[in-house]
This record gives C-alpha cells, structure tokens and sequence, in this order.
C-alpha cells in the first residue's frame, strides 16, 4: 500500500493568493483528518470526514478555509485567500473502522509558506 | 476538558537512558492513548496505544504505563539509542472520534 498521500509537498505563495491542499487517503479507510502544525500551537486537528462526509469543523480557523471530500479517495484542503499566519504544515491522516483499530495513518505533509 | 497536557517540553538524555514522558487528561470519557512519533520531515506515525482497562503496556523497548486514577499515562524508553531522537505526541480519543494530541517532547538522545 503507498500509504496517505499528499500533493504538493511544498508550496509557495503570495498573500491573497488560493492554496489547494489534495490528499488520497488509504484504498479502504473510512476516516479522514486533515491537521496543521505549528511550532506555536502543535498539532492542531482542522476538519474530519467519516464516508466522506465532514463531521467536525470546528477546527477550521475561519471561513478562509473550505475541505472537501468528493469521493473515498480525495479530499481537499482549500485556503483562500490566503494570509502569512497560515504558514504552516498541513497533514492529511485517515484510518480504518475495520477491526476495531483506530490507528490514524498520517501522509507526508504538505509545507504552506505565504508570503 | 478536551486538553491533554503533556511534558516535558523537551529532553535529552544519553544513550541507554530511560527517558519518561508524561501526559494528563481530564476527560474520563476517553478510551484510548496513543503515542506517536515524528521525525523530522515526516508525519506523525503511531508508536504504541492502551485502553483504560490495563495498567501497562510494553512493545520492545517502549513501555506505556496508565494511572486511571490520576488520569495520567506516560511513555518510558528502556535503552534508548540516537535512533530514537524525534519528536513525542500523546493522544487521547473516545470510540472513533477525534484525537486530541498533546503539545509534543522534542527527544534528544545523545551518543
């Protein structure tokens, strides 16, 4: 299995400008989890899905930030506009119901940098 | 009451040490206490995890001891090697809701 994954790794981009964050859970995995962290404030959760419909948001720093979830192997991660403070990275985790475990497989990270 | 508190902030110990780890909760509808570990560069990837219903629970060299009582858990590395210097989070969750993960140990273990 090719584990979570995530696009772009790195992303740089001017203040105002719109950030899509993408993420391909693993084949199988009904939770999803989208986290930032920050050496201010840690690991912070943003938003979960569970079947590919958003749970809990309450994360979400303000209406800047919108995540979807279209199907079971996508979810996106949009900022716009995009502001400094949001400099950050932005992890996508999923995790399966299925046998009980609730282990949360985290992707590689995507490293915002707003200018 | 959906914190977890964790400490130390950061530690360094040297090799063979015993460094501890401790985290505190206040939510006693929690059952379930992971510990992840970050390397840098890397995401977070789940080290070791007990239920509420046992006191101790060891995967070669890491041990997670549980204090239902205190609402304490606290991760202990017997033998540690440099291989081991990453970041800690401790976690707490209930069924398959959210984690909450604590402020993360930064672990220095020195040669």
């Amino acid at each position: 299995d090719a584990g979570v994954i995530q696009s772009p790794r790195h992303e740089v981009t001017e203040m105002g400008q719109e950030v899509t964050l993408r993420c391909k859970p693993i084949s199988g995995h009904d939770y999803l989890f989208w986290y930032r962290q920050t050496m201010m404030r840690g690991l912070e959760l943003l938003i979960y899905f569970n079947n590919n419909v958003p749970i809990d948001d309450s994360g979400m720093p303000e209406d800047r930030f919108s995540a979807k979830m279209p199907n079971a192997s996508f979810s996106t991660l949009k900022i716009q506009p995009s502001e400094p403070r949001d400099s950050a990275v932005y992890f996508c985790a999923s995790s399966s119901t299925r046998g009980g475990r609730r282990e949360q497989y985290f992707g590689p990270g995507t490293r915002l940098t707003v200018t | 009451q959906q914190q977890v508190k964790q400490s130390p902030q950061s530690l360094i110990v040297q090799k063979g040490g015993i460094p501890i780890i401790n985290c505190a909760y206040e939510n006693t509808a929690f059952d379930y206490f992971p510990w992840y570990q970050q390397f840098p560069g890397k995401g977070p990837a789940l080290l070791i995890a007990i239920r509420p219903d046992v006191s101790e629970k060891k995967e070669g060299r890491f041990t997670i001891s549980f204090n239902k009582s205190a609402k304490q858990f606290s991760l202990h590395i017997m033998d540690s090697q440099p291989g081991d210097s990453a970041t800690y989070f401790c976690a707490a969750g209930r069924g398959f809701q959210k984690l909450v993960f604590g402020t993360g140990t930064r672990l220095l273990v020195s040669p």
